[in-house]
């Protein structure tokens, strides 16, 4: 039982290069995040999915798009990366929805750096 | 608009005293605040949470207070311990609000040995 993972660990980009980020959860969970994390500005949303099939923009989806490949994977992808997108990005699953008993899990993160 | 606020960037405690995080919120409609807490190269893991109907929550050693006439929620860590040294995240959701949760900017808690 591996939670949720997430490939690559690290990378760079030369801006105006596309990449995509992966995440994949073995825990039958139904709703799966991206968040990215930048000093002094804690996690902020930038899409989410509730269910497969389904995704919703969150905080800040500009740059960014977003696939909910079946129950297990959702993928970020960066079309044309710009220094603005240089973050830690989280992938994060829980089973439903946030509330008593019930919790997100977080994957190791991405660290991106576009030069 | 920081509809979750944690005021102190940094916090150092000697190891055994209690360390106290504190968080403010803005959003009425936010029924549920959870706390994180992250490591170095390590994603957030869920600490302790707090549902609006209640004024506190006790794990162990972390006890979180919530004074919804305030908007304000506290994290009480006792005894603190080195291993407790990370960031402290405070968070926020409501029932309406599509699974969505809204994070602080962190605190950065220093237990000296």
């Amino acid at each position: 039982n591996a939670g949720v993972t997430q490939t690559p660990k690290f990378q760079v980009l030369k801006t105006g290069q596309s990449m995509t980020l992966q995440c994949a959860q073995d825990m039958n969970h139904n709703s799966m995040y991206w968040y990215r994390q930048d000093p002094g500005m804690g996690l902020r949303l930038i899409y989410y999915s509730a269910s497969e099939g389904t995704t919703d923009k969150g905080e800040v989806p500009n740059g960014y798009n977003v696939s909910r490949l079946n129950k297990r994977e959702f993928s970020l992808r960066l079309e044309s990366a710009a220094p603005s997108q240089t973050s830690v990005y989280f992938c994060a699953s829980i089973k439903r929805r946030v509330r008593v008993g019930e919790t997100q899990y977080f994957g190791p993160g991405t660290r991106l750096l576009v030069l | 608009d920081q509809q979750v606020k944690q005021n102190s960037p940094s916090l150092s405690v000697q190891e055994g005293r209690i360390s106290i995080l504190n968080c403010d919120y803005t959003n009425s409609m936010f029924d549920y605040f959870l706390w994180y807490k992250k490591y170095p190269a390590e994603g957030p893991t869920f600490l302790i949470s707090i549902s609006s109907i209640k004024d506190k929550n006790e794990d162990g050693r972390f006890t979180v207070f919530l004074n919804k006439s305030a908007k304000h929620l506290s994290l009480h860590i006792v005894p603190s311990q080195p291993g407790d040294s990370a960031v402290y995240f405070c968070a926020a959701s409501s029932s309406g609000g599509y699974q969505k949760v809204t994070f602080g900017t962190g605190t950065k808690l220093q237990v000296i040995p």
